[in-house]
């Protein structure tokens, strides 16, 4: 089974408007963390959020935010007030058991969403 | 700004020929990470440093190596590039935060070097 599954390959939103993107993951790990990355067609990945599997709260970082819903396994991306250089790739990822001693230090990514923003 | 810088962005090379991608970091990290990411697929990890220490990957085939001669750098060396090792090649630098720090510990990219084998 796939440990993260984004299930949109791709997206259109309109100029200003909001746009969720989603992730769902599979873990028995009870400390993990997750993780967002964009990508523009440059190739940079960009780091844009993180929730932690023991957080109680929801992040947020400016127009980004992470609907975190721990019991669903899911990790939605909430982008407010699109804009144009929002469009690009957007990467899922978690990484498990970093505090168990146990842990991997791999990064397990989704195969994206390609979010393209309409003026 | 503390940052991650990979040299060249773009590479072209041929097919047997060794070539290495260099990269540096600012950040002051202790982990530091090669990932291969093929056209429209996720990044692939191929081998992590934790300081000195080497952790390659079970999949990861011998034609890549790497050295980190210090904290700020490393390389990936290909041997004898094929056809098949064209992608882009991503670097990323950690912290390795304690257990119990109540965070794991982001990974931050470079901006990466696009290899075309000719």
């Amino acid at each position: 089974a796939q440990k993260i599954t984004q299930t949109q390959p791709g997206m259109f939103v309109q100029e200003k408007e909001a746009v969720t993107l989603d992730c769902t993951y599979d873990t028995s790990d009870p400390s993990y963390g997750l993780f967002w990355y964009k990508q523009p067609s440059s190739g940079e990945m960009i780091f844009l959020i993180y929730q932690g599997s023991y957080d109680q709260q929801n992040a947020t970082e400016g127009r980004y935010s992470l609907n975190f819903q721990k019991a669903r396994k899911s990790a939605n991306l909430v982008i407010s007030a699109s804009q144009l250089g929002d469009s690009a790739m957007y990467f899922c990822a978690m990484r498990e058991g970093w505090d168990s001693g146990a842990g991997s230090y791999q990064l397990t990514f989704g195969k994206g969403t390609k979010l393209s923003v309409i003026p | 700004d503390a940052m991650v810088i990979q040299n060249p962005r773009y590479q072209v090379t041929q097919f047997g020929k060794p070539v290495t991608l260099s990269c540096s970091q600012t950040l002051n990290h202790n982990v530091m990470y090669w990932y291969q990411q093929k056209s429209s697929q996720a990044p692939k990890l191929l081998f992590h440093y934790y300081d000195k220490d080497f952790n390659n990957e079970a999949d990861t085939p011998d034609n890549f190596q790497s050295r980190r001669p210090n904290t700020s750098f490393c390389f990936l060396d290909i041997r004898s590039p094929g056809l098949g090792d064209a992608a882009m090649y991503l670097c990323a630098t950690s912290r390795d935060l304690a257990r119990g720090s109540g965070s794991a510990d982001t990974q931050y990219f470079g901006p990466g070097t696009r290899l075309t084998v000719l």
